[in-house]
């Protein structure tokens, strides 16, 4: 099956600097690759989303770019600020389909 | 919309005890998952219907383990019987078939004594 790792598992940046995590996975039939946003005691909620026939994907301050060559991904928030302190999971599925998840980052931006 | 409702949110039990969790997923979602989230890892999926049939339950302990979606609606999962390593948030997940978008509950905190 599907073995999604993330690095780091903690992250603490300075308020305005940008935060980079960054995953590997196995499968190679994996096309679909979200990003999904978690604070203290609150449900899991996407953030974005890149499939396999992109390379890059940007929302705002949060962009995601994806190697599949490579099979890593990467999340990346520019200019954070305190409401971007959560625990962000990346997470793989090939076509919809038993969608796998890291292990999480605790990212805390110090104001 | 209304989102994905779950209950109970709390449950503590002892050891060998029995527990069920209900969730009913965003209306029009065809798609349901039962994922096993415990404390400082990522949500582990332990099964994944497709209407009212099972796509996958390749992690779900089936000694212990079942769950069921009548109708293809509503879902529980039940545990029978319950241990110390069960405990964790189990998370329901529905999404629109063909979308991967997965919009989760509340999530329903087991404890075991």
């Amino acid at each position: 099956g599907e073995n999604v790792e993330q690095h780091p598992s903690t992250l603490s940046v300075q308020e305005g600097d940008s935060a980079v995590i960054k995953c590997t996975y196995s499968d190679s039939a994996s096309n679909y690759f979200p990003w999904y946003k978690q604070e203290l005691g609150k449900r899991p909620q996407l953030i974005i989303d890149i499939r396999s026939n992109v390379g890059e994907k940007k929302d705002q301050r949060i962009a995601v770019t994806l190697n599949k060559t490579a099979k890593h991904f990467s999340l990346h928030i520019t200019e954070t600020q305190p409401e971007d302190s959560a625990v962000y999971f990346c997470a793989a599925s090939a076509n919809d389909y038993k969608l796998s998840f890291g292990a999480g980052t605790t990212v805390t931006v110090r104001a | 919309e209304a989102g994905v409702a779950q209950s109970p949110r709390y449950k503590i039990i002892e050891k060998r005890q029995s527990v069920a969790f209900w969730c009913n997923p965003i209306s029009g979602h065809a798609t349901l998952y039962w994922y096993q989230q415990i404390l400082g890892q990522g949500p582990k999926l332990l099964i994944q219907f497709q209407n009212n049939g099972v796509v996958d339950d390749s992690q779900l302990p089936k000694d212990r383990f079942s769950a069921e979606r009548l109708k293809g609606v509503d879902s529980t999962l039940k545990i029978q019987p319950a241990k110390l390593e069960d405990s964790a948030v189990y998370l329901c997940a529905s999404s629109r078939q063909g979308t991967g978008e997965l919009f989760f509950g509340e999530g329903s905190r087991l404890t075991v004594l």
